[in-house]
């Protein structure tokens, strides 16, 4: 079975400072993986996912995240952070169709707070 | 384009009784997917629907169940309802298989009191 574990629930961070954002997963197959971010109130958003290839993948808003597949983790980052990335974030793994995401195994979250 | 549209957003239902919750799937899309999300157990699957047939389930009770129609329309029904079953329910959408991207609405919020 698949599990994704988040190592902190909560991570507060000075505005402009770095952030790393730790995810780790365990699986016996091939696996797609992904972050999303989730707003107050709001639905998931697709940050950014790691289907083959090269391992380090970005987003449009400076967010990273690195596939290991020794160590079995995809940690997110971001150089300098704005209040604005202030959020909630989720891992997610799946290994279903293709990485159609139609069943996507979450971790619990993290709580970013980015503080002025 | 519309966005996945969930409705309704917020429900307040009482122990014992039923839901239906919808939602409307990003157009061409044909992959539904549901989850829960509460703040004890996070985000779990429920099931996901694509051309009309149930693909995944979940792990969670026969009182959970869905259906989508041929629109690509889904919905899902919750039958005598728990106070365990308050949660953010929030529906996905993708395109068929291959490589793609789910798209989340905004979710409905059930209360049961």
């Amino acid at each position: 079975a698949q599990s994704v574990t988040q190592l902190d629930s909560q991570v507060p961070v000075f505005e402009e400072a770095p952030v790393e954002l730790r995810c780790n997963y365990s699986s016996s197959v091939s696996v797609y993986l992904f972050w999303y971010v989730q707003y107050p109130n709001q639905g998931l958003q697709l940050l950014l996912k790691y289907l083959s290839g090269s391992t380090l993948v970005e987003s449009i808003n400076g967010f990273e995240a690195e596939f290991n597949k020794s160590q079995t983790s995809f940690h997110l980052r971001k150089p300098s952070v704005n209040i604005s990335d202030t959020a909630e974030y989720f891992c997610a793994v799946t290994s279903g169709y293709g990485g159609s995401q139609g069943n996507l195994i979450f971790g619990k979250g993290t709580k970013l707070s980015v503080k002025p | 384009k519309a966005g996945v549209t969930q409705t309704p957003r917020y429900l307040i239902k009482t122990r014992g009784q039923q839901v239906t919750l919808s939602c409307s799937p990003i157009s061409g899309h044909r992959s539904v997917s549901w989850y829960q999300q509460t703040p004890g157990q996070g985000l779990q699957f429920l099931f996901e629907y694509f051309s009309e047939t149930q693909r995944n389930k979940g792990n969670f009770p026969g009182r959970f169940s869905g259906r989508q129609f041929s629109n690509s329309r889904s919905e899902m029904n919750v039958s005598t309802l728990e106070l365990g079953d308050s949660a953010l329910y929030l529906c996905a959408s993708s395109q068929q298989g291959g490589v793609t991207e789910a798209f989340f609405g905004q979710g409905t919020r059930l209360t049961v009191v």
